[in-house]
């Protein structure tokens, strides 16, 4: 167990809906990094957030969106959900902004139809 | 190009063989390098990171790094079934901005027989 946690484990969602997916770091950890996983394929970079700021983001469009709060947990936001959306969404934290250690939580699975 | 590749298995070894995973990788800047091992329907789990050219065991898995030749492996002694499992290679590159992201491979799928 890495101490970091994911809500909801499963989420069904229709094409167009909105979907927020939460995560809590571990303890001490301040920076959470989110990923996304399709079938068969290595995780993703979404983005990472670094003391309530965003400080990085991989290739994906606006309707990703994300906030991290005072306490370091995260949301993942992601509007307009299309079918491609259907992943595993991944949260990783570790401590400070080159944080080179990241630990997984247990994902949450998204299913978009 | 894929900015981290492995051998794409899947890989099958016999319990108690060796299993060697490979990856290379392009960004010659990376510093970090980790190994991670993802069972089915969980998430990746950390099972060794290294940092220098040269080797680095933890019981029974040693990873070998060349940065020269852009090459990161896994070897895995005395391979037990419970070792099957999707094995990640991940390096660590600047994102935009500050932030340090990982970058993965699409795993190699180990199966280990009995």
């Amino acid at each position: 167990e890495t101490g970091v946690t994911q809500s909801p484990t499963h989420l069904i969602k229709t094409r167009g809906q909105q979907v927020t997916l939460r995560c809590s770091s571990q303890s001490g950890h301040n920076t959470v990094s989110w990923y996304q996983q399709a079938l068969g394929q290595g995780p993703q970079f979404i983005f990472q957030y670094y003391r309530e700021e965003e400080n990085g983001r991989g290739n994906f469009p606006p309707r990703f969106s994300g906030l991290q709060f005072p306490n370091y947990s995260s949301e993942l936001n992601v509007n307009a959900l299309e079918l491609d959306d259907s992943a595993l969404y991944l949260c990783a934290s570790s401590q400070g902004s080159s944080g080179e250690t990241q630990y997984f939580g247990p994902g949450t699975r998204l299913l978009v139809l | 190009q894929k900015e981290v590749e492995q051998n794409s298995g899947p890989l099958s070894v016999p319990e108690g063989a060796i299993a060697s995973l490979n990856c290379t990788y392009s960004d010659r800047v990376s510093q970090s390098f980790f190994w991670y091992r993802q069972y089915s329907g969980k998430s990746p789990e950390l099972i060794m990171s290294i940092y220098s050219n040269g080797d680095k065991e933890d019981g029974r898995f040693t990873a070998q790094l060349n940065k020269a030749s852009q090459y990161v492996s896994l070897l895995i002694r005395d391979s037990q079934p419970s070792d099957s499992a999707t094995y990640l290679c991940a390096v660590n590159v600047i994102s935009s901005g500050s932030a340090r992201q990982l970058t993965f491979g699409s795993g190699t799928q180990l199966t280990v027989l009995p």
